[in-house]
């Protein structure tokens, strides 16, 4: 069965640390996998996205992933945390035979302190 | 995201009552889905619905809860008999494939 596991549910860190959120996932096939932002009472905003390729993929506000199919991972950094990154983060896998319906995991809240 | 439409942003229903969601995807998206974002949980998958067609409801409850997405008009989710159980943030994505678009959802409360 798919399954997605984010093992940090809280991180804190300080304005202009760097950051990573870790995403594990179990899935037999190639996934698509996903970084999804939420922001108090918003919906989800997508960060980036891995399909296949260059394993180091970039998205939006500075955030990149790396995809290292030997651990089954996906993790999120970002250099340089802003006090606006502060949100819930959902790492998501999209399957690729079934149509695309995603698998989320429970998510990592981000809190940056000053 | 903010193509994809959802009403009402929020909603109050008393246990025993009817609530319905209402998705209208992007524009030119003839795929939805609907997942359910339970307290301090991640999202989960509900239903995925093609034009009048329900494509795959293996995340749906098995009572009281359906979902339609007609040639014309938006995606409906309808909770019949609303329990406390149900109180979540109900989420609508819409697709061309291989990537959903979220729209900012329907909190949907029950007293």
């Amino acid at each position: 069965a798919q399954s997605v596991t984010q093992p940090d549910i809280h991180i804190t860190v300080s304005e202009g640390a760097s950051l990573e959120l870790r995403c594990n996932y179990s899935y037999g096939a190639t996934p698509y996998l996903f970084w999804y932002v939420q922001s108090p009472g918003q919906g989800l905003q997508l960060l980036l996205k891995y399909f296949s390729g260059d394993t180091l993929v970039q998205g939006i506000k500075g955030f990149e992933a790396e995809f290292k199919r030997s651990q089954s991972s996906f993790n999120l950094r970002k250099p340089s945390v802003h006090w606006s990154d502060a949100a819930e983060y959902f790492c998501a896998v999209g399957l690729t035979n079934t149509g695309n319906q995603f698998y989320f995991g429970t998510g990592t809240s981000l809190t940056v302190i000053p | 995201n903010a193509g994809v439409m959802q009403n009402p942003r929020h909603l109050v229903r008393r246990r025993g009552q009817e609530a319905r969601l209402r998705c209208s995807p992007m524009k030119g998206h003839s795929h939805v889905y609907w997942y359910r974002q339970l307290p301090e949980e991640g999202l989960k998958f509900m239903v995925y619905l093609q034009k009048e067609n329900i494509i795959d409801e293996s995340g749906m409850p098995k009572e009281r809860f359906s979902a339609e997405f007609p040639k014309e008009g938006p995606s409906i989710l309808r909770i019949q008999q609303v329990v406390r159980g149900d109180s979540a943030a109900y989420f609508c994505a819409s697709s061309p494939a291989g990537e959903d678009y979220f729209g900012n959802g329907t909190r949907l409360t029950v007293t």
